[in-house]
């Protein structure tokens, strides 16, 4: 079974802060994918990032940043100098390869979101 | 969301009727599912499809069915709605290589 664990419920920074999103999983399989996604107020799910399990580098692209830590099955989500735009909903999710024997279908496992708030 | 096309964006329904949502996407992927979004719980798996004529289930199936009419096209039925299953709903496709989805139905059952 696939877990993943979004500990933090709510966070509120003030403009500019930086503000670091957790998220920690649980999996068997040895081949796995992580995302983030970001659903702003507006509902859609917009696609951030996607990292496989053979690739630990960190990952860097404007203001956000990915910290991949394989040991501790985290893989952090970090925005520097928050702007209000930034206000969602971020979800951490995770897919594992299909069985050998299996449906041939990936299944994405979500965390239950931390809501960011960025205050102006 | 470019590619995968939700019907409809709302949907009301009293208890007990039925309904039938819809997504079609036009990105040639095998794979299709459907989640559920509630407060707090973030999405959870309905049922997914890996391909044309095959369908399973996921985290919480019960009160849904769900039809893979083709390569483009994977239903989910409410057959006897309940208030329970007052939620928005996505439809995604994709795999390993990243997920696509459609922009949601938002349904109440009163």
């Amino acid at each position: 079974a696939q877990k993943v664990t979004q500990a933090q419920t709510e966070i509120s920074v003030v403009e500019k802060e930086d503000v670091t999103l957790d998220c920690v999983y649980e999996t068997r399989d040895t081949t796995y994918y992580l995302f983030w996604y970001k659903q702003p107020p507006s509902g859609e799910l917009v696609f951030l990032i996607r990292r496989n399990s053979f690739d630990e580098q960190n990952e860097i692209s404007g203001r956000y940043s990915w910290n991949f830590q394989k040991s501790t099955s985290s893989f952090n989500f970090t925005i520097t100098a928050s702007q209000v735009v930034d206000s969602a909903v971020y979800f951490c999710a995770l897919s594992a390869a299909p069985r050998a024997s299996g449906a041939g279908s990936y299944q994405l496992t979500f965390g239950k979101g931390t809501k960011l708030s960025v205050i102006p | 969301n470019a590619g995968v096309t939700q019907t409809p964006k709302f949907q009301v329904l009293k208890t007990g009727q039925s309904m039938t949502l819809q997504c079609a996407q036009d990105m040639n992927h095998n794979s299709m599912y459907w989640y559920r979004q509630d407060p707090g719980m973030g999405l959870r798996l309905i049922y997914y499809s890996a391909s044309e004529g095959t369908t399973d289930k996921g985290e919480v199936p019960n009160g849904y069915n769900v039809s893979r009419l083709n390569k483009r096209e994977f239903s989910l039925r409410l057959e006897s709605a309940a208030p329970s299953q007052t939620s928005v709903y996505f439809c995604a496709v994709g795999g390993n290589y990243g997920y696509t989805f459609g922009s949601g139905t938002r349904l109440t059952v009163v």
